[in-house]
């Protein structure tokens, strides 16, 4: 089956620890993203990467990291700076190109702080 | 002034009625419009995108737009309580890959 997947469901994090979320696609897509989301908002980008070894800072970076070493990942880090970390957070792919750039969900990933 | 703005709700409709969701936009840029459905907990799925002026009809749903006002609305007809959802408003940022800008979401509510 082709899709999105992210891990893990739920996630519940520690003052001061960094953790990893998991995302992975096997569309051949492209561009990847993350966002955020916090109950009531819309999304807020975070960071995304349209091609391999390069991704670019969204509205909301700080406190974040990611990398993309293969196209079928996009592993986001949600380190000890990012003071609110509780949210929603939601993966996205979409193969960039005229007409073909609409982006699909992953099923995505709760994190809460303790 | 927000990039894309939606009406927050609730929208409340009856059974069988049509649910109209408004979205405005501020870069004229734009060519790319997109409304995705989100239940509550899960993530957004694409419902419809829209390119050009007009509307746009797929089974229950029709998207309209208009660059010149920088409006795009989504129509559902014969409303069903499986509906009821947020609907999240998005718009492609204009010469900048496959971003997108959302709307802060129109909460629809349809009642048996």
């Amino acid at each position: 089956d082709g899709g999105i997947t992210q891990s893990p469901k739920y996630l519940f994090r520690k003052e001061g620890q960094n953790v990893t979320l998991s995302c992975e696609q096997n569309l051949n897509h492209d561009a990847m993203y993350w966002y955020r989301q916090d109950p009531g908002q819309g999304l807020r980008l975070i960071y995304y990467s349209q091609i391999v070894n390069d991704f670019q800072k969204g509205d909301i970076a700080e406190g974040y990291s990611v990398s993309r070493e293969k196209k079928e990942s996009f592993p986001l880090t949600v380190t000890s700076a990012q003071k609110n970390p509780t949210a929603f957070y939601l993966c996205a792919s979409v193969r960039t190109g005229v007409g073909t750039d609409t982006q699909y969900f992953g099923p995505g990933t709760r994190l809460t702080v303790l | 002034q927000k990039e894309v703005e939606q009406n927050s709700g609730p929208l409340s409709v009856p059974e069988g009625a049509i649910a109209s969701l408004n979205c405005t936009y501020s870069d004229r840029g734009s060519q790319s419009f997109f409304w995705y459905r989100q239940y509550s907990g899960k993530s957004p799925e694409l419902i419809m995108f829209i390119y050009s002026n007009g509307d746009k009809e797929d089974g229950r749903f029709t998207a309209q737009l208009n660059k010149a006002s920088q409006y795009v609305s989504l129509l559902i007809r014969d409303s069903q309580p499986s509906d009821s959802a947020t609907y999240l408003c998005a718009v492609n940022a204009n010469n900048q890959g496959g971003k997108l800008i959302f709307g802060q979401g129109t909460e629809l509510s349809v009642k048996p």
